[in-house]
């Protein structure tokens, strides 16, 4: 039962900045909100997380919304190399181990 | 570093069969999962370790097997194979031991079952 909801697909112009929105209005207080991709059926890659500040790194920014019920993911320039899924995720606490509670992701292509 | 190597990267099994699929890293992590991918969908979580001789079981566990003598290997066990595990198999390690940190994915085992 994913916790997040995505658009199923977006276009990005190449150079341009890409914000992709995630829901997750069901979101406890101590749960992260972590964001991987995967390219061409590859094994996923890490981007970044977060709880309830922005944050930022060498791939991108992630801003949460106060009320914490949903976010974007900002990729400043985006490159023809950035087409893949985004998965917008949701880490929760079971049986005292965290896990990831995966949607179905945003597939962003990025045009010339 | 060869990170998290997956065996093998295709595999098809017929109704009824066993295999064992194979991961392996090299970071020295101690947390290891397992999860499938069907198709037009996130991933789902099978079992887990979060060291060796320690695993429990995710999401999806049922019809698979895990065990976890090193550190470095975690192999996954289709116990009597179904079309409905017809699915891309990834392996996941972390260096935190809960699962909390940034998981690093190998390639994927794309199985199918007739």
């Amino acid at each position: 039962d994913a916790k997040t909801t995505q658009p199923p697909s977006m276009d990005c112009a190449e150079g341009r900045a890409a914000n992709l929105p995630c829901n997750h209005s069901t979101i406890s207080g101590n749960e992260y909100v972590y964001w991987y991709r995967q390219i061409h059926s590859q094994g996923p890659q890490y981007i970044i997380h977060g709880l309830k500040n922005n944050e930022t790194n060498e791939m991108a920014s992630l801003i949460i919304t106060e009320d914490r019920k949903s976010s974007t993911l900002i990729l400043p320039h985006a490159t023809l190399r950035d087409t893949a899924v985004y998965y917008c995720i949701v880490r929760v606490l079971r049986d005292s181990n965290y896990q990831l509670i995966w949607g179905a992701g945003t597939k962003l292509i990025i045009k010339p | 570093n060869a990170g998290v190597t997956q065996t093998p990267k295709f595999q098809v099994l017929k109704t009824g069969q066993s295999m064992t699929l194979q991961c392996a890293q090299d970071m020295n992590h101690e947390y290891m999962s397992w999860y499938r991918q069907d198709p037009g969908m996130g991933l789902r979580l099978i079992h887990y370790s979060v060291g060796a001789g320690i695993t429990d079981q995710g999401e999806v566990p049922n019809g698979y097997n895990v065990s976890r003598s090193t550190t470095e290997d975690f192999p996954l066990r289709l116990l009597s194979a179904a079309p409905s595990q017809t699915s891309v198999y990834f392996c996941a390690s972390s260096y935190s031991t809960s699962g909390s940190g940034e998981q690093y994915f190998g390639p994927g085992t794309r199985l199918t079952v007739t």
